[in-house]
């Protein structure tokens, strides 16, 4: 079966600092990955996804980026932290083609002090 | 653009009984797929049922069934026999056919008590 684990579990920072937050899917090959910011009581918005490696596609701008160095490894990341930046932060994996259900990792709480 | 509204913020329940989640979305797409997903206190999300919108049955997955009117845009949640393990935040979502993207609702907070 597969298995999508995320770390940390939790971090603080502070502004200004780097950030990298990472995402690896066991049990499947070629998934599709992404990566979703949640806002205290709201929604999730996707921030990147990627279809294979070196592949990224960015869905909002932002001083956050993305790398996906190996099949089953996708990276969330920034140089200069922001304070807007503090969420929760959800990674996701998809069957490649035509099979659209998401299945998430266990996220990332990022506070930016 | 694709929007998803849940007009619920918040929800509560006794055990053992039905609760039905609201959900609307707004798009000009013929084929796209609709999800409910759950995510408890740990805040892991769940996936709860998904629909395609090219499918009239609604969809079941055991205690979970959903209303799927597609002239309406509307896409309903109904939890039958409700446990204290239902307790969570319910998020609908969006996805046009072909895409990558999953448009999420603003969510219900959705309580059972005992």
């Amino acid at each position: 079966s597969q298995t999508i684990h995320q770390w940390p579990a939790t971090l603080v920072q502070p502004v200004g600092s780097p950030l990298s937050l990472e995402c690896t899917v066991e049990g499947t090959s070629n998934p599709n990955l992404y990566w979703y910011r949640q806002a205290a009581g709201r929604g999730l918005q996707l921030l990147f996804y990627s279809v294979g490696i070196g592949q990224i596609s960015s869905e909002v701008p932002q001083n956050l980026s993305a790398s996906r160095p190996q099949d089953r490894q996708f990276i969330l990341s920034s140089k200069k932290l922001l304070l807007s930046d503090s969420g929760f932060y959800l990674c996701a994996w998809s069957l490649a083609g035509d099979n659209y259900e998401q299945y998430f990792g266990p996220g990332t709480r990022l506070t930016v002090t | 653009a694709q929007t998803v509204t849940q007009s619920q913020p918040e929800m509560s329940v006794q055990e053992a009984e039905t609760v039905t989640l609201s959900c609307t979305y707004d798009t000009s797409e013929n084929n796209y797929y609709l999800f409910w997903y759950k995510q408890p206190p740990s805040r892991q999300m769940i996936l709860v049922i998904r629909q395609e919108a090219y499918k009239q049955q609604n969809a079941t997955e055991n205690r979970f069934s959903v209303n799927f009117q597609k002239a309406a845009k509307s896409f309903s949640l109904k939890i039958s026999d409700s446990q204290l393990g239902d307790t969570a935040m319910y998020f609908c979502a969006f996805m046009k056919r072909g895409a990558q993207k999953l448009v999420f609702g603003q969510g219900t907070r959705l309580t059972i008590n005992p």
